[in-house]
């Protein structure tokens, strides 16, 4: 199975400024499409799931352009922008190139 | 507007057995590739089974192959998982999933339906 490891695990942002998560898998996720089958979620207090980023840099549908997503071999980064009090949540990578699909640990981001 | 409505979760105990739906609209459900996944409380996510759009491919997680069994039906454009031999450690949340055409990514969840298993 393909491990994803995220980090930091939590991460302490001051509104308006950047945030950075990162996530390394533990083998190539380069599809024969040329795309990087690496997937972007945020999960909200109490909500289910929402995509943020698909094939690792593509913004979801209605996903502000503060978010975006980068690839450096099996380096994944998601980064906002400024970082706005909506932004609060756990963020997770997943893999999608093979089954079993692998999400990392997840990383809570939080409002200083 | 596309929706995922899960339900069937219940408290069950170790042994038993447990049938979750999926309800969708809003989509043409024959042209997707669906998924369950499913969180412990206070847990991170977990993927668990995947079918394809036309059901001839299933494919499950390990902690759950041989005991689930993914299935849908395009006339009810409805998700199942059908879960035998429950364990304690299946206590969740479990979500159905739409997947993005072509992306292997997860684009439309429902709200989850809970699955607790305890004696």
């Amino acid at each position: 199975d393909i491990v994803m490891t995220q980090s930091p695990l939590s991460l302490p942002v001051t509104p308006g400024e950047p945030a950075s998560i990162s996530c390394r898998s533990s083998q190539s996720l380069l599809h024969r499409s040329g795309y990087n089958y690496l997937h972007w979620y945020l999960q909200k207090p109490g909500q289910s799931p929402q995509l943020l980023i698909y094939l690792g840099s593509d913004r979801a549908s209605g996903v502000p352009d503060r978010f975006s997503g980068s690839a450096s071999g099996t380096d994944f980064t998601l980064k906002i922008s400024r970082v706005e009090a909506e932004d609060v949540g756990v963020y997770y990578c997943m893999q999608g190139l093979q089954t079993p699909y692998t999400f990392g640990q997840g990383t809570k981001l939080e409002i200083k | 507007e596309v929706q995922l409505v899960e339900s069937g979760g219940a408290v069950i105990k170790p042994g038993g057995s447990l049938r979750l739906s999926c309800a969708t609209s809003g989509f043409t459900f024959d042209d997707y590739a669906m998924n369950w996944v499913r969180q412990a409380p206070g847990k991170g996510l977990e993927w668990v089974s995947l079918i394809s759009w036309d059901g001839s491919g299933t494919y499950y997680a390990d902690s759950v192959r041989g005991r689930f069994t993914i299935s849908r039906d395009s006339f009810e454009n409805s998700l199942y998982l059908q879960m035998n031999s429950l364990r304690p450690e299946d206590t969740a949340l479990y979500y159905c999933a739409r997947e993005f055409e072509g992306t292997n990514s997860l684009d439309h969840w429902g709200q989850g339906t809970l699955v607790t298993v305890s004696s």
